[in-house]
């Protein structure tokens, strides 16, 4: 499976915290992509990054990418309520239909 | 521009019963998406589309059936529902290009309960 998995599945922490999620997958990438789905709704992108990069910023919002171990990283700081939703990293393996594989998504959950 | 729509909200079947869902995005993409959603599974591709005319199978195409007659709508198709199609589905579409972004617009979601 190219799934890979991501983890925590849940995570708790107080407003103005950092919060971190991880993503791993098993075979080379094109790029990876995360994206935030609030309960009920439907997935909003976040942040994408590509294989030749290592680490990007949108806002408060940090992505770090290791090639070597395959994996990436998604930082929320200074978090606040509004960031409580899950948080889904998709991997992009190239070709032409740009499929994307989903991982199991990380529950954030931030208490005010 | 409303973006990604999908229609129904929410629908409950029964078993055997069929029923088309509607995707319809205005912002003139090309690829078009159905995933489904399950508890701890993540989304998981079904079928899509490169263009209109044009479907290919995903992940966990059986039991569905899709078309895309004109570029702005993606219809999937459930001949005979079963319970094990109980999901959340989703819509999401894709630029062509490059230039206007590698990633994916979601519709808000339909609720399929099959009894």
């Amino acid at each position: 499976s190219q799934q890979g998995e991501e983890d925590p599945q849940a995570l708790s922490i107080q407003e103005g915290e950092n919060a971190t999620m991880n993503c791993s997958y098993k075979t080379s990438i094109n790029n990876l992509q995360w994206y935030r789905q609030n309960s009920g709704r439907g997935l909003v992108h976040l942040i994408l990054i590509r294989s030749n990069e290592r680490e990007k910023h949108s806002g408060r919002l940090r992505v770090t990418l290791d090639t070597s171990k395959k994996s990436s990283s998604l930082l929320i700081t200074a978090s606040r309520a509004a960031d409580t939703a899950s948080y889904f990293c998709a991997k992009n393996y190239g070709g032409a239909t740009n499929k994307l594989i989903f991982g199991t998504g990380t529950l954030l959950a931030v208490q005010p | 521009n409303a973006g990604v729509t999908q229609t129904p909200k929410f629908r409950v079947l029964k078993t055997g019963q069929s029923m088309t869902l509607l995707c319809a995005q205005d912002m003139n993409h090309e690829y078009m998406y159905w995933y489904r959603q399950d508890p701890g599974m993540g989304l998981r591709l079904i079928h899509y589309s490169v263009g209109e005319g044009t479907t290919a199978k995903g992940e966990v195409p059986d039991g569905y059936n899709v078309s895309r007659l004109k570029k702005q709508n993606f219809l999937l198709g459930l001949e005979s529902a079963a319970p094990s199609q109980t999901s959340v589905y989703f819509c999401a579409s894709r630029p062509l290009s490059l230039a206007g972004g590698e990633t994916q617009y979601f519709g808000p979601g339909t609720r399929l309960l099959v009894l």
